[in-house]
């Protein structure tokens, strides 16, 4: 059974910086993109950026790019995403998906909570 | 960029209704669209891609149908596990994946 596991939830200030992780089990991933979705409370599904497990080429939405960071590691299965400094309209649920005719595969979610 | 307009936002419909959620895209994208249904506090779960191509776990109830920049989503005898909220979604070769602002049907 493929599936992710993320990082738990996490509560900052603005100007923190976080990190947040998706490990992927049960399949290999050493040839899928995965990318990192953002879901405001209330509001819709907004596309952040994907990486690719091989080589970790990516690419960023442009409404994201400059303020994020996607990485990879391939030996642990595991993608990333980071801040340098929080804001808090980043107060969101993260998800990571995998990219396989669509959006295949989801995490639960990594809910993030800015607040000072 | 691509721009994906979902419509109506919402719609109530009754168990055994058939409805027909919509996508517009701002330019042609061929049939590079994917479906979505999320229900609340759970990730979304895909039903479609490709326009058409039903994920195998989904109920034949749902079918999806379009090219270039009009698409649909419909469900026929609707029922009450239905209610949720219906995103389409563009993908262009790992450049572009934005989705639609979301359509939510509820059962009535």
């Amino acid at each position: 059974d493929v599936h992710f596991v993320q990082s738990g939830a996490e509560v900052k200030k603005p100007g923190d910086s976080l990190k947040i992780s998706c490990e992927g089990f049960g399949d290999t991933f050493s040839t899928d993109w995965i990318a990192w979705v953002r879901q405001m409370p209330g509001k819709g599904l907004e596309w952040m950026g994907i990486v690719y497990f091989g080589d970790s080429d990516r690419t960023y939405s442009p409404a994201f790019e400059g303020r994020i960071t996607i990485s990879a590691d391939k030996s642990t299965r595991t993608v990333f995403l980071q801040w340098s400094s929080l804001r808090t309209s980043d107060t969101a649920l993260y998800f990571c998906a995998r990219l396989k005719g669509g959006f295949d595969v989801w995490g639960p979610g990594t809910s993030v909570t800015v607040s000072s | 960029d691509i721009q994906m307009t979902q419509s109506p936002s919402t719609l109530s419909a009754s168990v055994g209704d058939r409805v027909t959620f919509t996508c517009r895209a701002s330019a042609g994208i061929s049939r590079r669209v994917a479906w979505y249904q999320q229900k609340p506090g759970k990730a979304p779960k895909l039903l479609l891609h490709k326009a058409s191509i039903l994920e195998s776990d989904v109920p034949s109830r749902f079918s999806g149908s379009g090219i270039g920049t009009e698409f649909s989503l419909t469900i026929t005898n609707l029922q009450p596990d239905d209610s949720a909220t219906y995103y389409c979604q563009h993908y262009d070769n790992y450049s572009q994946y934005d989705f639609g602002q979301g359509t939510k049907l509820e059962i009535e």
